[in-house]
């Protein structure tokens, strides 16, 4: 079974500063594991992907994650967090004998303070 | 522009009535699924379709129902048999898996309320 666990529901960072949203996950197959990124009463922004490459990702806005398999880990950081950052981070891992199907965290909620 | 619309943005609903939301996609995928979000909560899968005249039940499916007629299209139709049925609805689509995972791609929402 498929599951995601996101250790904080909300993260508060000052502008400038270091992001770490954090994500185990747990699954019975090889993962492949997502963050999205969801601004208020917006539709989800795929940020980044790890689909068995390499194992550290970069994605858009300067965010990456690193798949530590050893850990069941894939944190999402950032060296220096934007106001424009502030919103909410969804982990999703996938897999499983019908492929595609998500499996959402229940999100966490990131406010940068000026 | 490629993409997933859906509309509307926000829809009022009477309790009782049965409400339909649109989603279409012009990104020439062959999945597309329906997600619920409600506050605090990730997203939790409603329906989803592989192929055309193809779907499946997800982890919430009771009180909805889906068609899936063509390719670009999945509406969404909440009955009067939801017993909750305000929040948050996502449709999203992708490559059909294969086997594989891929990215999916989320429209705007729709906000049901009903009162």
């Amino acid at each position: 079974a498929q599951s995601v666990t996101q250790l904080d529901s909300h993260v508060s960072v000052s502008e400038g500063t270091p992001v770490l949203l954090r994500c185990n996950y747990s699954s019975s197959y090889s993962p492949s594991l997502f963050w999205y990124v969801q601004h208020p009463n917006k539709g989800l922004q795929l940020l980044l992907k790890y689909t068995s490459a390499a194992t550290l990702v970069k994605g858009i806005n300067g965010f990456e994650a690193e798949f530590k398999k050893s850990e069941t880990s894939f944190h999402l950081t950032k060296p220096s967090a934007h106001m424009s950052d502030a919103a909410e981070y969804f982990c999703v891992v996938s897999g499983g004998p019908t492929g595609n199907q998500f499996y959402f965290g229940t999100g966490t909620s990131l406010t940068v303070i000026p | 522009d490629g993409g997933i619309t859906q509309s509307p943005k926000y829809l009022f609903r009477k309790e009782g009535q049965n409400v339909t939301l649109s989603c279409e996609q012009n990104l020439n995928h062959d999945a597309m699924y329906w997600y619920r979000q409600d506050p605090g909560q990730g997203l939790r899968l409603i329906y989803y379709s592989q192929i055309v005249n193809d779907f499946q039940k997800g982890d919430i499916a009771e009180g909805y129902s889906v068609s899936r007629e063509k390719k670009e299209s999945f509406p969404l139709t909440v009955t009067s048999a939801q017993k909750n049925p305000t929040a948050f609805y996502l449709c999203a689509s992708s490559i059909s898996s294969g086997g594989f995972s891929y990215e999916q791609y989320f429209g705007p929402g729709t906000r049901l309320t009903v009162t």
